[in-house]
């Protein structure tokens, strides 16, 4: 399996400032994407984050307001711009291993984000 | 576009009663099918994935789930549930042909002493 880390688990954020979560994989995986799960909801796709190109978003989601990189196989992160209260969510990446019928899907620990 | 819907938001069962969450999917093609669990403050754990072959799929903590390709279901099931099985559930489809997940509402799980 793999081992994902990551951070912060937890953050507390004034309005109007930018937080970036980062997302570390032990090991090469073949598609990586971020969800977010809203107080009470499920989790909704936000984007597809592509290595060495811009993500590709969900309808409803934009970069300006959800940059990601992902330098690299096993390393990606997404920033939350410009904060407002209405982001207050979990944030999950995500990551698929191998495919067919040996694929794998796991997923971090999760972001807890609380926005003030 | 794909689909999950989980008709129940809860589940209350007794320990040692059999439980059974429901999933119904719509989806292009044939479908990859997923059961996770949540535990409070805690991330997304697999239970369980159906691809191709037998219906019945046997997981993790004692959780099977059958895929009714008539139905368009795969409910997740328990024969004897245990106090520690009270969690959030969730039900995941995605199409063959592309690895972005579905999600259904999720059901809340509680089981009684």
């Amino acid at each position: 399996s793999a081992v994902i880390s990551q951070k912060p688990s937890r953050d507390i954020c004034q309005r109007g400032t930018s937080l970036t979560i980062q997302c570390q994989v032990d090991s090469q995986v073949t598609m990586m994407f971020w969800y977010r799960q809203q107080p009470g909801q499920s989790l909704t796709l936000i984007a597809t984050a592509n290595q060495g190109s811009e993500a590709t978003y969900e309808s409803g989601f934009v970069i300006d307001k959800f940059p990601i990189s992902r330098p690299n196989l096993t390393f990606s992160t997404l920033t939350v711009s410009n904060m407002s209260p209405e982001d207050s969510s979990i944030y999950l990446c995500s990551v698929v291993m191998d495919g067919g019928f040996n694929e794998k899907l796991f997923f971090g620990s999760g972001t807890q984000l609380s926005v003030l | 576009a794909q689909s999950v819907a989980q008709p129940e938001d809860q589940v209350n069962v007794a320990e040692g009663n059999p439980l059974t969450v429901k999933c119904t999917y719509s989806v292009s093609g044939n479908p990859y099918l997923f059961w996770y669990v949540q535990y409070p403050n805690r991330g997304l754990q697999f239970l369980l994935k159906y691809i191709t072959g037998d219906n019945l799929v046997k997981g993790s903590y004692g959780f099977e789930a059958e895929f009714n390709k008539s139905q368009t279901s795969f409910h997740l099931k328990k024969p004897s549930a245990l106090v520690s099985d009270s969690a959030l559930y969730f039900c995941a489809v995605r199409a063959t042909n592309d690895y972005k997940l579905s999600f259904g509402a999720g059901t809340t799980v509680t089981v009684r002493a």
